[in-house]
């Protein structure tokens, strides 16, 4: 079965600051690995993907992820927060085994502080 | 090219009802899945079809149905409606040619049910 777990329902950063969303996988296989941004009354936009090549991933809007198998985390990073990043952020794992259904954490909700 | 589109953007039902809703796929995707997202909550899957076919199902009770048409437009179904019905549906659509296949998602369909 694969999962995964989103630490931290709520983030706050300043404007200029670091953002630093946690995901955790759970999976019997390689998995791959995606983050989703939703801002309010939209749909899911896609942020980043991992599929076992790179394991540094850059994607749109300055966001990369680092996929650490010792660690079983694909962990979302910014190095400087902007007003516009604020939204609801998605971790999603698919693989082999589940076809092309995607299952998604939780979310995490960012803040960003002027 | 043409996003995924969904109608309507809101809908508004009593327990018991039914409900239609609808998904245009992305130009040259062959695949769609539909996902219930709670207030609050990450999408879960309900199902996926391809090429017509059901092609995969979540934890949803039967009175969830779909149909996937020629022009790998959809519709999802929901019979006798409940109060716990109520949540953003998402429809999203990729072409399965692997594995690692993006879904891009809809705007999504608001269904209130009182």
């Amino acid at each position: 079965a694969q999962s995964v777990t989103q630490l931290g329902s709520h983030v706050s950063v300043s404007e200029g600051a670091l953002v630093l969303l946690r995901c955790n996988y759970s999976s019997s296989v390689p998995p791959y690995l995606f983050w989703y941004v939703q801002y309010p009354n939209q749909g899911l936009q896609l942020l980043l993907k991992y599929t076992s090549a790179a394991t540094l991933v850059k994607g749109i809007n300055g966001f990369e992820a680092e996929f650490k198998k010792s660690e079983t985390s694909f962990h979302l990073t910014k190095p400087s927060a902007h007003m516009s990043d604020a939204a609801e952020y998605f971790c999603a794992v698919s693989g082999p085994n589940t076809g092309n259904q995607f299952y998604f954490g939780t979310g995490t909700s960012l803040t960003v502080i002027p | 090219e043409t996003g995924v589109t969904q109608s309507p953007t809101h809908l508004i039902k009593t327990r018991g009802q039914q409900v239609t809703l609808r998904c245009s796929s992305q130009s040259g995707h062959n695949t769609v899945s539909w996902y219930q997202q709670a207030l609050g909550q990450g999408p879960q899957f309900i199902f996926q079809y391809y090429r017509e076919e059901e092609n995969g199902r979540g934890n949803f009770p039967p009175r969830f149905s779909g149909l996937q048409f020629p022009n790998y437009s959809s519709e999802l179904n929901v019979n006798a409606l409940e109060l716990d019905d109520s949540a953003l549906y998402l429809c999203a659509s990729s072409s399965l040619a692997g594995l690692s296949d993006t879904q891009y998602f809809g705007p999504g369909t608001r269904l209130t049910v009182l």
